[in-house]
């Protein structure tokens, strides 16, 4: 059985940083690209960053460019978000999806999601 | 980029009744378009994806179609657990993607 548990969630204020984590279980996991997708409140899906299977290649949304970095620790089954220089707008549900293994396959399996809190 | 509508915004049916949404795309997807479901405090889910596979594990009463630039996810049967928020998403870029603003199901 798939699984993808997130953590690393909280409150932080203005300026810092948090890191998210998503530790994958049940597939093989340095075979599949991996993605974060945030959900403000009350809002539709915004994907935000993806990695490669080998971690090689990394990619990001315009509104996070600079300030957030994906990883993965294969040897872990981990994939990481480093948030940093957080704003109010970057409050939201941060959920990490499996990827198919190319554009034609969706996104096919979802963590349950870790909350972002950026308030002072 | 490409912008996706999602219409219409919200849908109200009965139980039983066929639900047609729309997914429409700024410029041509081809077919690199997957639906998801999202219900209430729940994740999504994969519904559909090259715009008319059926994800593993869903009903036969979703059903996916289209290419190009418009697209269409039909309910033939709506159930009162198929309330929920539907989202296109494209492919094209991938992994890079973008998802519409979504439609909004209810039961009557």
């Amino acid at each position: 059985e798939v699984q993808l548990l997130e953590s690393g969630g909280g409150l932080v204020q203005p300026g810092g940083s948090l890191r998210l984590s998503c530790e994958a279980s049940g597939f093989s996991f340095s075979d599949s690209a991996m993605s974060w997708v945030r959900q403000a409140p009350g809002k539709g899906l915004e994907w935000v960053s993806g990695i490669s299977g080998s971690g090689a290649s990394t990619y990001y949304a315009d509104s996070v460019k600079g300030r957030f970095t994906i990883s993965r620790d294969n040897s872990k089954n981990t994939v990481y978000l480093q948030m940093n220089s957080l704003r109010a707008e970057d409050t939201a549900v941060f959920y990490c999806a499996k990827e198919g293994i190319n554009r034609i396959f969706g996104s096919d399996y979802w963590g349950q999601g870790t909350l972002v809190t950026v308030s002072s | 980029e490409i912008v996706l509508t999602q219409s219409p915004a919200t849908l109200s049916l009965s139980p039983g009744e066929r639900a047609t949404l729309s997914c429409r795309a700024s410029q041509s997807v081809s077919s690199f378009l997957a639906w998801y479901q999202q219900k209430p405090g729940q994740a999504p889910r994969l519904l559909i994806y090259d715009a008319s596979n059926r994800a593993t594990g869903i009903p036969g009463r979703f059903s996916g179609s289209g290419f190009g630039t418009d697209f269409t996810l039909t309910i033939s049967s709506l159930e009162p657990e198929d309330v929920a928020v539907y989202y296109c998403q494209h492919r094209n870029n991938w992994p890079r993607v973008t998802f519409g603003p979504g439609t909004k199901v209810d039961i009557k």
